[in-house]
């Protein structure tokens, strides 16, 4: 059974490009999560979907981040403009059911890099 | 709001030795769930156990288990007879009942040979 992807691995832009990264998550899972990881700090939660819904969006930055879930499937997290604070690494995770005995599975992250 | 704790940024234990990882974690909740995962060098993150707030037996998963101290807010990973692929960034995690994971800094370990 395939993991959670994510595409790219690796992106560098320049500060106010658009930048969208991809996240699939394991087939069946409803639960989809966005993450990240700025240099030398915690990995701090930025949104949930519950198949296309967002559950919960009280993790995003600011309005130059949009998540979209289209058709409960794959996940898009768009950056626009891109700002240098914005580098880091983005995690996605999926989880067959929501709630603690559900076990989230991650991706390996792209890592973002603003210049 | 919670916040998780890992004191130690970087740590090394020598294969074959036990080495324990420091975690301390701050709610006001009761229920929850904390967790350690694991990212090898280059590798997605998986999880390597999980502790029930509301049990007091000490969660373990073969070489990896746990001393979980609800009333210190302490939960700290010991791995056994440590292993080279033990080699990794090891982070603790909180969920309360918002069902979001709230992270540590993480840990490096190394395992030297």
């Amino acid at each position: 059974e395939a993991g959670v992807t994510q595409f790219p691995s690796h992106s560098v832009i320049e500060k106010g490009q658009t930048v969208t990264l991809r996240c699939d998550p394991i087939s069946g899972h409803d639960n989809l999560y966005w993450y990240r990881r700025v240099m030398g700090k915690e990995i701090k939660f930025l949104l949930h979907f519950v198949k296309e819904s967002k559950q919960d969006e009280s993790g995003m930055p600011n309005n130059r981040f949009l998540a979209e879930r289209t058709g409960g499937t794959y996940s898009t997290l768009k950056v626009q403009p891109a700002e240098l604070e914005d580098s880091g690494v983005y995690f996605c995770a999926s989880s067959q059911v929501r709630g603690y005995v559900a076990e989230q599975f991650f991706g390996p992250g792209t890592r973002l890099t603003v210049l | 709001a919670q916040t998780v704790t890992q004191s130690q940024p970087e740590m090394s234990v020598q294969e074959a030795e036990t080495v324990t990882l420091s975690c301390t974690y701050d709610t006001s909740e009761n229920n929850y769930y904390l967790f350690w995962y694991k990212q090898p060098p280059s590798r997605q993150m998986i999880l390597v156990i999980r502790q029930e707030a509301y049990k007091q037996q000490n969660a373990t998963e073969n070489r990896f288990s746990v001393n979980f101290q609800k009333a210190a807010k302490s939960f700290s990973l010991k791995i056994s007879d440590s292993q080279l692929g033990d080699t990794a960034m090891y982070f603790c995690a909180f969920m309360g009942s918002n069902y979001k994971l709230t992270f540590g800094k993480g840990t490096l370990l190394t395992v030297n040979p």
